[in-house]
């Protein structure tokens, strides 16, 4: 099976950095996603990582370490619009199915 | 447009009256799938489907029926809804294994059952 865990709030402020880390055990792991939820929409694709190391993309970059079964997403210059739900989530290696962690509400405060 | 185009947005119901919840892509994704989520569970997998007439349960599938008799279509079937399956649905698919973009979502079908 697979266990995903990811803190549950959060709150930065507006220029500020924030890391939301993400630990995982799985049966299988064929790749990590990142997703941003803005509250009663749906999830949206962030970034992606199958191999250690960071990846980057604007003010987002996200991390993976398969050893330690571990991630970060990390929000530089942070803005109020980044204000909502980041969910951790790891494609396993039945299917292409994906297993989501609980998600990190995050706040961005002025 | 590339989309996941879910219907209806909003539904309330009664108690035992069946209802489906329509799901359709139109980037030829093989891999679809339904989530459902709820405050403080997060997203959880009920049903997925790898290809046409090929679908198989996620964590929480009872209640629930699929079919995939089409590509680009995946409805969800409550054949006796509850009221334990007030939620927020979303459909989802995907091209394939090792696709780097992870799932396109569906705007949600947000489902009280009263």
């Amino acid at each position: 099976g697979q266990n995903i865990d990811q803190p549950t709030e959060m709150t930065a402020t507006e220029g500020a950095i924030v890391q939301i880390n993400c630990t995982y055990q799985t049966s299988g792991f064929n790749g990590l996603f990142w997703y941003q939820q803005h509250a009663g929409e749906a999830p949206t694709f962030l970034s992606y990582n199958v191999l250690d190391g960071l990846e980057e993309k604007g003010r987002f970059s996200s991390f993976l370490s398969r050893s330690k079964g571990y991630s970060y997403l990390l929000l530089k210059e942070l803005q109020m619009k980044d204000s909502a739900s980041y969910l951790c989530a790891v494609r396993g290696n039945a299917g292409n199915m994906l297993t989501f962690g609980g998600g990190t509400r995050l706040m961005v405060k002025p | 447009e590339a989309q996941v185009t879910q219907n209806p947005r909003y539904l309330i119901t009664v108690t035992g009256k069946k209802l489906t919840v329509t799901c359709s892509q139109n980037m030829n994704h093989e891999y679809m799938s339904w989530y459902r989520q709820d405050p403080g569970l997060g997203l959880r997998q009920i049903y997925y489907s790898m290809n046409v007439e090929v679908t198989d349960k996620g964590d929480v599938p009872e209640g629930y029926k699929v079919s995939r008799k089409e590509k680009r279509n995946f409805p969800l079937i409550l054949e006796s809804p509850s009221p334990n399956q007030t939620s927020l649905y979303f459909c989802a698919s995907t091209l394939g294994q090792g696709d780097r973009g992870g799932y396109t979502f569906g705007s949600g079908t947000r489902l009280t059952v009263v």
